[in-house]
């Protein structure tokens, strides 16, 4: 079974650029999580999804943070402008469902550079 | 507010000797609780987990119990591999008006042989 799949695994642009990630989730996976994982700290929940709909966004900078789940398969995550600041690694997830006994599965990440 | 805190790193370790990570939490809610482990580029993935108050998750020699009455989830193991060295990280998960997903910072093992 193929796991989380997330492109590109590396980023490097220039402050104020835009920047998109991609994730495909585990085939089956209803639930689908966004994190940001700063170095040497743990992952932070940016947004959830349940399908297509985003249950809880409430950690999302919506001010130059956006992501979608279209069709509730694989989703994109989107940073417009990027600040110095967004430098991270943005982890995907998924899991069956949404409870809290949920294990998730990682990707291995998208490291982001700005400059 | 609701928090995970995991006893800083780097443990280093001789291989076969004995291993805990301290992890202690704090939550308004009954959260479930789970152990990731980070190996070296590679993703998080699931160590084991314990879902309510005297539970052991326990897995590749790994164990850990949810001790309500401490608010502790202490990761150990009696004999660690020099496959062994990753990154841990203590994590809670719970509904309580929101979902709520929060991860301690991880601590670096490393193991020599």
């Amino acid at each position: 079974e193929a796991g989380v799949v997330q492109s590109p695994r590396y980023k490097i642009i220039e402050k104020k650029q835009p920047v998109a990630f991609w994730c495909n989730p585990i085939s089956g996976h209803n639930t689908l999580y966004w994190y940001l994982q700063n170095l040497g700290q743990g992952p932070e929940l940016l947004i959830r999804y349940e399908n297509e709909e985003a249950v809880d966004d409430s950690q999302l900078p919506k001010d130059r943070f956006s992501a979608e789940r279209l069709k509730g398969v694989d989703s994109t995550l989107k940073i417009q402008p990027a600040e110095l600041g967004d430098s991270a690694v943005y982890l995907c997830a998924s899991s069956p469902g949404g409870g809290s006994t949920d294990t998730q599965y990682f990707g291995p990440g998208t490291r982001l550079t700005v400059l | 507010g609701d928090s995970v805190t995991q006893m800083e790193g780097p443990v280093t370790l001789s291989e076969e000797a004995f291993l805990t990570i301290n992890c202690t939490y704090t939550a308004t809610g009954y959260p479930s609780l789970f152990w990731y482990v980070q190996y070296p580029g590679e993703g998080l993935q699931l160590l084991l987990k314990a879902t309510k108050a005297d539970d052991k998750g326990s897995n590749k020699g790994f164990e850990a119990t949810y001790r309500k009455e401490t608010t502790s989830f202490h990761l150990e193991k009696g004999s660690v591999q020099v496959s062994d060295s990753a990154v841990y990280f203590c994590a809670l998960s719970m509904i309580s008006g929101t979902y709520k997903y929060i991860f301690g910072t991880g601590t670096r093992l490393k193991v020599l042989a």
